[in-house]
This record gives C-alpha cells, sequence and structure tokens, in this order.
C-alpha cells in the first residue's frame, strides 16, 4: 500500500534550537518528494523538492535529505524562529510517466516553537 | 501575479443542505486541483480539472462533484451535507505539472 508516514505527530522546541521532522514513505513507483508548510487557516507552501537523483536541497534555514534507497526523508530546521510555528507536510508523487502523477500526502507534523 | 483565491472563506451549513464552493487559479494555469483536510485524515485528494475536463480522481463519493469553466475558474459541490463533511477544503493550482501546485487558503465548512 502506497503510504507516507510522518514523526514526530507534534514537536515542541525553545526559539533558536535545531529540530529534524521524519517522513518514510513506501509510494511506488517514486517520482519526486515535496515538503510542506501550513500555517494555521492557509493553504500549503512548498519548502523544497526533490526528484530521485537529489540527496540534498536547502531553502534558507530549512534542509531536506532524502534516501531513495531507504525511502526516507528528513527536514532539517536550522535556528529556529517564531514564525516556524506550523505543521510541515511531507508529499511523495508517485511516477505515471509524462506530467501526471498520483499525489500521496503524509499527515504532518505539527511545531510549535517557544520563546 | 495574484495568487490562488477561495471563496467563501468561511462557511456554516446544515446537515442535508448543499454548498458550493469556488477557486480561481493563478492566471495561465489550467489544471486545478481540490483537496479535503481534517484533523484526523490530513490532507485528502478529491479531483482534479484540466481544461474543463476531470483528469484525477479521489475516493470520495457522489455527493462531492466539481467543474471547470473555460477561463479555468472551478467550483466544488457538496449535496446532502454530513457532520464529517466538516474540513477545510483547499483548491490548488498549476500551469500542467502536479508536483508545481500553488494552494489557496481554503474554504472552512462547517456543518451543524
Amino acid at each position: 500500500k502506497n503510504q507516507v508516514e510522518q514523526s514526530p505527530q507534534s514537536l515542541i522546541i525553545l526559539e533558536g534550537k535545531n529540530c529534524t521532522l521524519q517522513c518514510n514513505y513506501t509510494v511506488s513507483p517514486f517520482s519526486n518528494l515535496r515538503w510542506y508548510k501550513q500555517d494555521t487557516g492557509r493553504g500549503p507552501v512548498s519548502l523544497t523538492i526533490m526528484t530521485f537523483s537529489e540527496n540534498t536541497k536547502s531553502n534558507g534555514r530549512y534542509t531536506a535529505t532524502l534516501d531513495a534507497d531507504t525511502k526516507q526523508s528528513s527536514l532539517h530546521i536550522t535556528a529556529s524562529q517564531l514564525s516556524d510555528s506550523a505543521s510541515y507536510i511531507c508529499v511523495v508523487m508517485q511516477n505515471y510517466g509524462g506530467s501526471q502523477g498520483n499525489l500521496i500526502f503524509g499527515k504532518g507534523t505539527k511545531l510549535s516553537v517557544k520563546p | 501575479k495574484a495568487g490562488v483565491t477561495q471563496t467563501p472563506r468561511y462557511l456554516i451549513k446544515t446537515r442535508g443542505q448543499q454548498v458550493t464552493l469556488s477557486c480561481s487559479p493563478i492566471s495561465g494555469h489550467r489544471s486545478v486541483s481540490w483537496y479535503q483536510q481534517t484533523p484526523g485524515q490530513g490532507l485528502q485528494f478529491l479531483f482534479e480539472y484540466f481544461s474543463e475536463t476531470q483528469r484525477n480522481k479521489g475516493n470520495f463519493p457522489g455527493r462531492f462533484s466539481g467543474r471547470q469553466f473555460s477561463n479555468s475558474r472551478s467550483e466544488m459541490n457538496v449535496s446532502t451535507l454530513e457532520l464529517g463533511d466538516s474540513a477545510l477544503y483547499l483548491c490548488a493550482s498549476s500551469g500542467g505539472s502536479p508536483w508545481e501546485q500553488y494552494f489557496g487558503p481554503g474554504t472552512r465548512l462547517t456543518v451543524t
């Protein structure tokens, strides 16, 4: 069964600290993996997208890693800020060929950054 | 470039009623996808429209339907509302590739 599992479900950290969110998937065939940030009451915003051949990609203080062999991805947040408080959603796209694909969403990790 | 807009932002309906939600994609985008988001299930794919045709469909009952107009604006309709339909409904537009989606702010539907 094609699934995306995220851990932890929720996380509380102090401002300025680093944290790492995990995403394990069983989606096949794999096309790409994306991390979204979703603020409360808002739509998700893309942070990074990674294809099979990429194993690290950064976007400011956000660094995503991908291990296609173990089917694991992580999102590392450096020097957290209060504005990082949000849900982080991992999405994996199945490869159907061409531009179409099936998106499979994780349930997200809710991050709270406290002062 | 204006982003994806959704109307209304908030809606309260009674069980048994029907509801229509609207989504205006980014200018030039021809693909519009709809998602339901609940705390327990996360984001779930409803359907995708491309050039006025439904291209993909998720695993939702027939009470959920949609359509797309020639200007790429899309509407989603839910008939015979149930309490479990209370959710945030998100619309996303793309220029054709599903991995280049841009989400709207969502419509928060509450069914009482």
